[in-house]
């Protein structure tokens, strides 16, 4: 059973501060990595997506993939209360094209 | 407007009902999903297509029937047979079903559809 794990949190930090987002895998093989916002009562939106080890930056938020330790992060530089939702991790199922998604963590950022 | 559109928003069935909820995409994606969401759960597949006139199981397909006679429409049947129906039900696309290793699948998400038994 391929698995994608995440700290279900809550991940609380003030406003301005940077917020760490965590997600293992299991699956050595994946390629292809991604985050998703989720507001409350909302869908999920797609924010970030990585392939490459090392860090992708865009705007205030940069993923950092590391595939020898099977982590892949999401960091969000001055984070402001609308941050505050759900991130979702999905990796790449490489055994037909599937996302396997982890069950998300909660972000509040208090002002 | 390019995107994917769900209905209803709100659906309420009766125990022993088959309801059916609509999806449809403009975006000329070849893939489309089903998933379901509990509250404070990941999401989990129920089915997918790669190209019209095909589809797979996922995860927990068991009591839930699906179609694609279009390209751009994918609709999902709940069954009577599925025991906990009541759930927040999100159809998805992607450019193109991602088998390749290199190929991204970079999945978009519609609103949804919220279920509630009765």
């Amino acid at each position: 059973q391929k698995e994608v794990e995440q700290n279900s949190g809550p991940l609380s930090v003030p406003e301005g501060a940077i917020a760490s987002l965590n997600c293992t895998y299991s699956d050595r093989v994946s390629q292809s990595f991604f985050w998703y916002r989720q507001y409350s009562g909302k869908s999920p939106e797609l924010i970030m997506s990585i392939y490459s080890n090392g860090d992708k930056e865009d705007g205030r938020f940069t993923a950092q993939l590391n595939k020898a330790s099977q982590y892949v992060s999401l960091l969000i530089r001055d984070s402001q209360p609308s941050d505050s939702a759900t991130y979702l991790c999905a990796v790449k199922d490489n055994q037909g094209g599937k996302l396997i998604f982890g069950q998300g963590t909660e972000l509040s950022v208090k002002p | 407007d390019g995107g994917i559109t769900q209905s209803p928003k709100y659906l309420f069935r009766k125990e022993g009902q088959n309801v059916t909820l609509s999806c449809e995409q403009n975006l000329n994606h070849d893939a489309m999903y089903w998933y379901r969401q509990d509250p404070g759960q990941g999401l989990r597949l129920i089915y997918y297509s790669q190209i019209v006139n095909d589809f797979q199981k996922g995860d927990i397909a068991e009591g839930y029937s699906v179609s694609r006679e279009k390209k751009e429409s994918f609709p999902l049947t709940v069954t009577s047979a599925q025991k906990n129906p009541t759930a927040f039900y999100l159809c998805a696309s992607s450019i193109e079903a991602g088998l390749a290793p290199s190929s991204y699948n970079e999945q978009f998400f519609g609103p949804g559809t919220r279920l509630t038994v009765l």
